[in-house]
């Protein structure tokens, strides 16, 4: 069945250093693909998706390419700020019944002063 | 504009006593539906999803039950609540029929079992 595979936290970055958080996805089809985040205490916000292979999503300076010959989803960003600190999961989704998501189980992410 | 509400945000109940988590969404119709629970510092668990008034689909057996009285309300129930039952859920809305529209979550309800 369909499936993600997220990198396993957490992550500890000083500011301004390069972010990647692994993604790879097992899927029947093509899937759409999603990075959320989510803060402490809070449900989960979409950061940014891609719909097809070679699309390339981006928000608030985060980046993730579709590719599907590697079948993957890293999600990356030049300078990572201490407000970024979150956990961020990767997720896709698959047609049919219900419009099924699968979630990675997500990387925690601190970045310390 | 699109919205979910959830609540209550928090929720301390004894162990043995009922629970009833309402979601309802705004400005979409025939949304497909979705409750999850995520245990701390874990990721999420698909419980219950629904395509439709009165259809629900459970992912996971459990003492919890869902219901989806009104097109834009679901509620997540149980008669009695176990210790296992303690964690923060997340209900979801989506766009019926298309796969490359996101899920859009609540603020979620954090629920501690006494």
């Amino acid at each position: 069945g369909d499936s993600v595979t997220q990198m396993e936290g957490p992550v500890t970055l000083s500011e301004e250093a390069f972010l990647t958080i692994n993604c790879t996805y097992t899927a029947t089809g093509y899937p759409s693909l999603f990075w959320y985040v989510q803060y402490p205490g809070e449900g989960l916000q979409l950061l940014l998706k891609a719909t097809k292979a070679d699309d390339k999503g981006s928000n608030k300076g985060f980046e993730a390419t579709y590719r599907k010959e590697t079948t993957s989803f890293h999600l990356e960003k030049g300078s990572v700020q201490v407000s970024d600190s979150a956990v961020y999961f990767c997720a896709l989704s698959s047609k049919g019944t219900g419009n099924q998501f699968y979630f990675g189980t997500g990387t925690s992410l601190t970045v310390i002063p | 504009s699109q919205t979910i509400h959830q609540w209550p945000a928090t929720l301390v109940q004894p162990v043995g006593s009922p629970l009833s988590l309402e979601c309802t969404v705004e400005g979409t119709s025939n949304p497909n539906l979705y409750w999850y629970r995520q245990a701390a510092g874990r990721g999420l668990q698909l419980l219950f999803y629904s395509v439709g008034i009165g259809q629900i689909s459970s992912e996971v057996p459990q003492n919890l039950s869902a219901s989806r009285p009104q097109d834009r309300q679901f509620i997540l129930s149980s008669k009695k609540l176990l210790l296992s039952d303690s964690g923060f859920y997340l209900c979801a809305w989506s766009v019926p029929g298309v796969s490359n529209q996101p899920q859009h979550f609540g603020d979620g309800t954090r629920l501690s079992i006494l």
